[in-house]
């Protein structure tokens, strides 16, 4: 069963420091894995998704990286501001399942940034 | 606004009542999401269509839950006799063609089964 875990649950960090997100998962046959953000209350918002062949993505001030082989995935964010604050969570679309785009989600990491 | 959107936002209801809500995706996009969130957890799949077959559905989608996606546009989300349990956010989303693209969500509908 494939499951996806984030570490940490949550952190607190001054604003503008740069900082870690991560992300793994059990089972190496995913064909995507997908970035979101989702603020209190709210939907999710997509940030970046990485396809199985690609090793990274970049949007702005965030960067996400995907190895497979390790079965990790960890989310970059530099020079933090307030407006970061805000749960962040990783899915993983299962490869083997007909490819029917279902996602994985890990319990995500809450975020704040302290001005 | 061209995004996904759910009605309604928040829905309160008691114990043994029938709900139902509604999932507009983006234009042009034939794959439909549901899944359901509960507080502190990540969501969670709970069936997708491709236009307007249903071609998955999660253990978790009981037989009280049904999904439609007439004519492979909006789609309704239905809860028959709501339990305590079903209290969650329920979310939809929607992908332009393929499993491998990027879903783009809905607000969500907060349900709260009294």
């Amino acid at each position: 069963k494939q499951e996806v875990t984030q570490i940490p649950a949550a952190l607190s960090v001054p604003e503008g420091e740069n900082l870690v997100l991560n992300c793994s998962f059990t089972d190496s046959a995913i064909y995507n894995l997908q970035w979101f953000r989702q603020d209190p209350g709210k939907g999710l918002t997509s940030l970046l998704l990485i396809q199985s062949s690609q090793r990274e993505q970049t949007s702005g001030r965030l960067n996400a990286s995907l190895d497979k082989s390790s079965g990790r995935s960890t989310l970059y964010i530099a020079a933090s501001q307030p407006g970061d604050s805000a749960t962040y969570l990783c899915a993983g679309g299962l490869a083997g399942s007909g490819n029917t785009g279902k996602l994985i989600f890990g319990q995500g990491t809450t975020l704040q940034v302290k001005p | 606004d061209t995004g996904v959107s759910q009605d309604p936002r928040h829905k309160i209801t008691k114990r043994g009542q029938n709900v139902t809500f509604r999932c507009d995706p983006i234009s042009e996009h034939n794959r439909l999401y549901w899944y359901r969130q509960t507080l502190g957890q990540g969501p969670e799949f709970l069936t997708y269509f491709q236009n307007e077959a249903q071609l998955e559905k999660s253990r978790l989608l009981s037989d009280r839950f049904s999904a439609e996606r007439p004519k492979g546009s909006f789609s309704t989300l239905e809860i028959q006799r709501t339990e305590q349990g079903d209290s969650a956010m329920y979310l939809c989303a929607s992908s332009l063609r393929t499993g491998e693209d990027t879903q783009y969500f809905g607000p969500g509908t907060r349900l709260t089964v009294l």
